[in-house]
This record gives C-alpha cells, sequence and structure tokens, in this order.
C-alpha cells in the first residue's frame, strides 16, 4: 500500500511569515500532485512533480521532488491569508488510482 | 469558465430517500470519477468511468451507484441514504486512467435528515 503522510496535520501562523509542509511515503512515485481545498469547494491543481529533485515554483509557493522520489514539499514565502486552505498531496498508486494524502490544514492569520 | 459543473452545490435528503447528484464537464476528458470526502479526511474513490467501461471500487456499498449516458455527463445515485452518507461528494476528470492531473468540481455537501 503506497500510504502518503502529511506534516503537520496543522498549522497556523501569521501573515508574512514563512511556512514548509511534507508530504512523506516509504513508496516511489511517478509523479506526485499537490492541490489545495478551500472550505466547501473541490481541490484545486496547483502542480505535478515528476523529475527526483525536481523544484517548481508558483508565485510565493516552492514545490520541491525529492531525490528518490518519495518525498515532497511545499514551502510558502510570506504568507497572506489568501493562502489559507487544506494542502492535499496525492500520487498515483500501484492500482492505478490516485491516493491522497489526509493534508496539512494551513490557516493565515491577519 | 467552470469546467466541472456540480449541481446542486447542497442537497438535503431524508433519511432512506434516494438521491441522485450530478457531474457535468466541458473538458472532454475520458474519465470521470467519484470521490466522497467527509470532514477532516482525504477524499475517497467510490468509482469512475473510463468511456463507458465503469469502475467500482472494492470497498463502495452497493447503495451507491452511478451513471454516465454520454462523455459529458456523470451522475452519483445514493439508493438508500443513510445518516453516515453524509459527505462531501466530489466529481473528477482525467484524460487518461491512471492519471495524477485530475480536474475537480466544486462538490455537492450532502446531508442526511
Amino acid at each position: 500500500t503506497q500510504l502518503l503522510e502529511q506534516s503537520p496535520q496543522f498549522l497556523s501562523i501569521q501573515e508574512g511569515e514563512n511556512l514548509t509542509v511534507y508530504c512523506n511515503s516509504s513508496s516511489v512515485f511517478s509523479s506526485l500532485q499537490w492541490y489545495r481545498q478551500e472550505p466547501g469547494e473541490g481541490p484545486v491543481l496547483l502542480v505535478t512533480v515528476v523529475t527526483g529533485g525536481e523544484v517548481k515554483k508558483l508565485k510565493r509557493l516552492t514545490f520541491q521532488f525529492g531525490d528518490a522520489r518519495k518525498d515532497s514539499s511545499l514551502h510558502i514565502t510570506a504568507a497572506q491569508p489568501g493562502d489559507t486552505g487544506l494542502y492535499l498531496c496525492a500520487g498515483v498508486n500501484g492500482n492505478n488510482r490516485l491516493a491522497f494524502g489526509k493534508g496539512n490544514q494551513v490557516v493565515v492569520i491577519p | 469558465d467552470a469546467m466541472v459543473i456540480q449541481n446542486p452545490r447542497y442537497q438535503v435528503t431524508q433519511f432512506g430517500k434516494p438521491v441522485t447528484l450530478s457531474c457535468s464537464q466541458t473538458l472532454n476528458h475520458n474519465v470521470m470519477y467519484w470521490y466522497q470526502q467527509k470532514s477532516s479526511q482525504a477524499p475517497k474513490l467510490l468509482f469512475h468511468y473510463y468511456d463507458k467501461d465503469f469502475n467500482n471500487e472494492a470497498d463502495t456499498p452497493d447503495n451507491f451507484q452511478s451513471r454516465r449516458p454520454n462523455t459529458s455527463f456523470c451522475f452519483l445515485d445514493i439508493r438508500s441514504p443513510g445518516l453516515g452518507d453524509a459527505a462531501m461528494y466530489l466529481c473528477a476528470t482525467s484524460r487518461d486512467p491512471g492519471a495524477g492531473t485530475q480536474y475537480f468540481g466544486p462538490g455537492t455537501r450532502l446531508l442526511v435528515l
């Protein structure tokens, strides 16, 4: 079973601070996706990382895929209240299904 | 422009009363998925259609059924909703099966009284 563990489960920070959340697995994934979900809405795809060691930037968000393609991190610089949400990492498992982690709940306080 | 549309956004039903949730897509994707998401949990795949081929997850209760009359539309039927079926139901699409890049609709929040 390819499980994705996300940590921390919950993170609350002040506006302007930086934060990093993690997505770890003991299994290798061909790619990992990061989604953001706001309350009462569906997940919105932020990025797909494919190559080990890959770094992708989306404005103030930086995504990194581990060299061994087992883990990923999301770093937010100068967080804003609009960054508040549930960040879900996901990867296609051996059954060709998209497996999700439980998410990192991020709250940015103005 | 909305690409994956779900109606209604909120649905209230009574215990045991059949309910249907709908999903439509403008992406012309081959695959459509239905997920169930309960509070503070990850989305859980119920089933998916690859074109007209229906794929049920092993642990999806028989109470849940799905129909895909054409490429654009997919329905989730809950035959006899129980209190435990109250959840957010998410529809998603992808071009190919096994794709990590899926496009989600805004979800339908189901409340069972």
